[in-house]
């Protein structure tokens, strides 16, 4: 069954302006992380965030995490036609690290140029 | 950084014929590697878990005689989709373990169609 649920399922904006995604799961993690695919292309691995953090920062990108709420959030700012992509969290159950990947819905962000 | 390769990138194949899609790690070795399937407008999903020398562990739905893997050495795990028909057409994704608490590094995806 899926374990995360991303919303929105699609959200468009314009360029230059701050884009949001949240992230729902159902079970206790050890991380999340988001990912990128670009239409038709492999995933691209933006951050990941352990259970005990509540906020990191990479690049124009920050994200939250809410272990209460079993909840994320990716946001992207100062948005970039570059960025239009999909955007997937993905959680993994086990605690070695080594287990496979259960991946939510997917936001599909189109930038406005 | 690690990289993954995925061979073929796409193959067209008809109904009843089998596939063979390779995954390698290029410049680190990995003990382990995933295999996903993902469908138009979809998400990824986890088909099994590849360990190099040992047979593979499949997710619930997926049927083991239909997706053979192989992880035969440490670079390279191969996934057979044998007698394919249409309703496997999908976007196959590979990744592979770098170590614990490294991530998984994903290949670029094999599209596969089948007519």
């Amino acid at each position: 069954s899926q374990q995360g649920e991303e919303d929105p399922q699609a959200l468009s904006i314009q360029e230059g302006e701050n884009a949001t995604m949240n992230c729902s799961y159902k079970t206790s993690i050890n991380n999340l992380q988001w990912y990128r695919q670009n239409s038709g292309r492999g995933l691209v691995h933006l951050i990941l965030i352990r259970s005990n953090e509540r906020e990191k920062h990479s690049g124009r990108l920050r994200v939250t995490l809410d272990t209460s709420k079993k909840s994320s959030s990716l946001l992207i700012t100062a948005s970039r036609a570059a960025d239009t992509a999909s955007y997937f969290c993905a959680t993994a159950l086990g605690g070695g690290g080594a287990d496979g990947l259960t991946f939510g819905k997917g936001t599909h962000l189109i930038i406005q140029p | 950084g690690a990289v993954v390769s995925q061979h073929p990138s796409w193959v067209i194949c008809k109904s009843g014929t089998s596939v063979k899609i390779e995954c390698r790690s290029l410049d680190f070795q990995a003990t382990t590697m995933f295999w996903y399937r993902q469908f138009p407008k979809q998400s990824l999903m986890l088909m099994a878990t590849s360990n190099e020398g040992s047979k593979a562990t499949y997710e619930q739905g997926v049927e083991k005689d239909k997706f053979l893997i192989n992880h035969a050495s440490l670079t390279l795990s191969t996934l057979t989709v044998t007698s394919a028909h249409p309703e496997d057409s999908s976007f196959y994704i590979c990744s592979a373990l770098s170590g614990p608490q490294r991530g998984q590094y994903f290949g670029p995806g094999t599209r596969l169609t089948v007519t």
